[in-house]
């Protein structure tokens, strides 16, 4: 079946360091989504990555969506306490429904 | 701006009874979707919900799992009979409009998905 990983699990890092989480599908996706979820709160949409290769950026982020569209990262340049929470990557394999697949998540830790 | 509501927040249950989960989508939106969350998982499809009937669910959603829109504005998820591994944060998240091509601009729509407060379901 489709399955979205995603790596590290976990990442702790000093405020002002980078970070970057990796995801990756079984089979090629039609689009991939990225969404944060703060503790407790809900996942909320960060952005769409449509075509082969594309990079998008907003602000300190940087989203790449890979050649074969199976597989994506975001980095984030020196990161804020804000930046804390999961980050979830959301495989759309197409179809009617879009039905999001979602990935692990990587947990954000910012330290002061 | 508008967002999408869900009510309980927190619903605690004992094993067997039945549940109503309650949301209100965006009033706009066609495209209705639950989800649920495990602590500490991640987020898992369940269901997907358009033009007054399903459109496609998981293996999870079955037969104790059902879903409605009683009159055009909530979107119910019922579980007749509650089990203690159902006890999750369920979500629920509409979409206003599904995109698959570009457009005459070049552009994709954003399939945006909307997501709820949920509700997190405590089975004992």
């Amino acid at each position: 079946g489709q399955q979205v990983m995603q790596i590290p699990q976990y990442q702790h890092v000093q405020e002002g360091e980078d970070f970057t989480t990796y995801c990756n599908s079984s089979t090629t996706l039609s689009n991939i989504q990225w969404y944060k979820q703060r503790p407790g709160g809900h996942p909320v949409f960060l952005i769409q990555l449509v075509k082969s290769g594309e990079v998008k950026k907003q602000k300190r982020l940087t989203f790449q969506f890979g050649e074969a569209k199976k597989n994506s990262s975001l980095h984030i340049t020196a990161t804020q306490t804000t930046d804390v929470g999961t980050y979830f990557c959301a495989g759309n394999y197409g179809g009617a429904t879009n039905k999001l697949i979602f990935g692990t998540g990587t947990l954000l830790a910012v330290q002061p | 701006e508008p967002e999408v509501t869900q009510t309980p927040s927190h619903q605690v249950t004992q094993m067997g009874q039945e549940v109503i989960l309650r949301c209100v989508p965006i009033s706009n939106h066609l495209y209705f979707y639950w989800y649920r969350q495990i602590l500490g998982q991640k987020v898992e499809f369940l269901v997907s919900f358009y033009n007054n009937e399903i459109s496609e669910k998981s293996e999870i959603f079955d037969d104790q799992f059902s879903v409605e829109r009683p009159d055009g504005s909530n979107f119910t998820l019922k579980i007749r009979s509650t089990k203690l591994e159902d006890s999750a944060m369920y979500f629920c998240a509409s979409l206003g409009f599904l995109g698959q091509g570009a457009g005459t601009s070049g552009r994709y729509p954003r399939n945006e998905q909307f997501f709820g407060p949920g509700t997190r379901l405590t089975v004992l």
